[in-house]
């Protein structure tokens, strides 16, 4: 069965720092991948997503990932983050041959001052 | 438009007790979703709709029943109240296929005492 990793479980940091976020998935044919963002008190959103072409995609405010076939890699990265980056991360992948999402099981993030 | 609805927002129930959540969209889209969050676990799949009339399991359905008689609801069933089933509950939404953007709905929270 397919599966997403995501191995940070929490990460705390403070403002200007960078982020990087580890997803991996297991399932050898072509995916899709996304990754959603989910703020205190707010709904789920995308953040990005991935589905060909270009491997360094680009999100909302100032993320970025870049898929690594080679890896099953889809890391989420941020050059410097800001306190509202506070959040819930999650990687989700979609196989071509499903209707499923299947979601990692998250990353807390917490920006300090 | 109000996007993704859900009802209650919070809820207890007494173990045996049955309920349903209350899931709407307005924005046409055909696929619809039910996703359970635990602590530590992401987001769980429990059943998906492509349209209406169709339903089909997801990772984790025991427990739970869903129709889908208008593209607009949703709704989520628990029969028999069990202290398992203690989550937040969010629907989402995508317009044509799974590999669209989905849009969630804000969550109801659930215990099961």
């Amino acid at each position: 069965a397919q599966s997403v990793s995501q191995h940070n479980h929490h990460v705390i940091l403070s403002e200007a720092a960078s982020l990087e976020l580890g997803c991996n998935y297991s399932y050898g044919g072509t995916v899709n991948l996304f990754w959603y963002v989910q703020y205190p008190g707010q709904h789920l959103q995308l953040l990005l997503k991935y589905f060909s072409g270009d491997p360094l995609v680009k999100g909302i405010k100032g993320f970025e990932a870049e898929f690594i076939k080679s890896k099953f890699s889809f890391n989420l990265r941020k050059p410097s983050v800001q306190w509202s980056d506070t959040a819930e991360y999650f990687c989700a992948v979609n196989t071509y041959n499903t209707d499923k999402l299947i979601f990692g099981t998250g990353t807390r993030l917490q920006v300090f001052p | 438009n109000a996007g993704v609805t859900q009802t209650p927002k919070f809820r207890i129930l007494k173990i045996g007790q049955s309920m349903t959540l209350q899931c709407a969209q307005d924005m046409n889209h055909n696929y619809m979703y039910w996703y359970r969050q635990d602590p530590g676990m992401g987001l769980k799949l429990i059943y998906y709709s492509v349209g209406a009339g169709i339903t089909d399991k997801g990772e984790v359905p025991n427990g739970y029943n869903v129709s889908r008689s208008t593209t607009e609801d949703f709704p989520l069933r628990l029969e028999l109240a069990a202290p398992s089933q203690t989550s937040v509950y969010f629907c989402a939404s995508s317009p044509t296929r799974v590999s669209d953007t989905q849009y969630f709905g804000p969550g109801t929270r659930l215990t099961v005492l």
